[in-house]
Formats: structure tokens, sequence, C-alpha cells
């Protein structure tokens, strides 16, 4: 079973409100990757890294950043969150040799008024 | 980037065997084909990967004929639990640039 982690599960914030998502994993791997998806919609690619200090955008244009300090630990920060910004956040990772095989987190459902 | 087409959304019964089909006409030769699952409030999961001919695991077989222009996942015996949105990928399995698309994928709803 995979062992990728993300916090808050759930979070409901006011407009303007700086956030960070968490997201951490404990198998080694050096690519993680955060999606976006709205319900029932397709997943998005918002933002990747390739191991520490490593940080690229994905193909889906998006307000938020990320870091890579560590290894396991990929978080996503928002620092004005709207309400367009309402959405499901999936946080990935994978080997670097082998990027089809992703292990998903649960997700950060956000909902912003 | 190689693009993939599903159909939007299959129904089944119970008890039946289902086979999703995944075109992917511009298939590089590097490209491995990779099917996900999704249940509703949750991240994709893995379910299997290929490259050519005909991969089995114990959740599902995935057939993909010679000229690698499409694929299909073939889940046996399905059950109300298999009830899930089912994306198609193809991407590039070595250590290179890769970035993968998921697409609309397929919704499988399985029927009493």
């Amino acid at each position: 079973e995979a062992d990728i982690y993300q916090t808050p599960r759930y979070l409901v914030i006011g407009t303007g409100k700086k956030i960070t998502l968490e997201c951490s994993q404990t198998m080694g791997h050096d690519k993680m990757y955060w999606y976006q998806q709205d319900p029932g919609m397709e997943l998005h690619l918002i933002h990747y890294s390739y191991g520490v200090n490593s940080t690229e955008k994905g193909d889906l244009s998006s307000e938020s950043t990320v870091s890579r300090i560590r290894t396991e630990h990929f978080p996503l920060t928002l620092e004005s969150a709207r309400p367009s910004h309402t959405s499901q956040y999936l946080c990935a990772s994978s080997e670097i040799k082998d990027q089809e095989t992703q292990y998903f987190g649960p997700g950060t459902r956000l909902l912003v008024l | 980037l190689a693009k993939t087409t599903q159909p939007i959304s299959m129904d089944s019964y119970e008890g039946q065997e289902v086979n999703i089909t995944c075109s992917h006409n511009n298939i590089a030769t590097n490209d491995y084909i990779t099917w996900y699952q999704q249940f509703p409030s949750q991240g994709p999961r893995f379910i299997i990967q290929g490259y050519k001919t005909k991969v089995t695991n114990e959740v599902a077989s995935l057939f993909i004929p010679a000229d690698r222009k499409s694929s299909t996942l073939s889940l046996p015996r399905v059950s109300l639990s298999d009830t899930a949105v089912y994306y198609c990928l193809v991407g590039e399995g070595s250590g290179g640039y890769n970035k993968l698309i998921f697409g609309a994928g397929t919704r499988l709803a399985v029927h009493p």
C-alpha cells in the first residue's frame, strides 16, 4: 500500500487567506506532483518536482506555488485564496524511472468562501 | 505528447466482463500504456501497465495490438465495487522529460 499523506483532508477558508496544503511520502520517491481536479472532471497537472530544490509548472496555469526542501515533503501554497481556487488537490509521487506508476494521496478538498 | 481517447461512459452488470478501449494513435516508441482507477473523493490508483501484447495481474488484463495504437483494459466478472472512473495514460517510462496527461477517463457504472 502506498504511503503518501495529505493534510488537511478538507478545508473551508475565507477569501484572501494564505493556505498551505501539505503532502508527504515515505517511499523515497524523487518525483512528486500536484494535480487539481473539479468534481467529475479531468485531473490537471499544476506542479511537479524531480527532487530536492526542483520545481516545475504543469500544464494548468495555477496561482499556487510549491517548494521541495526535503525529498519526502512537497507543500503547495496559495498566498491569497479566492473562490476560483475551490477544488480538490491531489498529490502524487513516483520513481523517476517509472513515472507512469504514480501513487496518489487521498486529496484535499478546498472550499474558498 | 501522446493523446488518448476513451469512451466517456459505460454500463455493465455484476458478473460480466468489461472491456474499455483506449486509442493512442500518436504513441511513441518508448511510451508505456498505463491504466488507473479512481473512486469518488479519492486519488487515482494504479491498475496495470504494459508495453506490448498482453499483461495480466490479479485485478485486470491489458491487451495491446502489434501497432500499439490502442489498448483494451479488461475487467473480468465486475462487481458493484468496480464502479469508478478508469483512465488510460501514455508516457515514456524512462527517466526523460515526461508529463503524463490524465484525460476525462471512462466512467464505468456496474448495476446489480
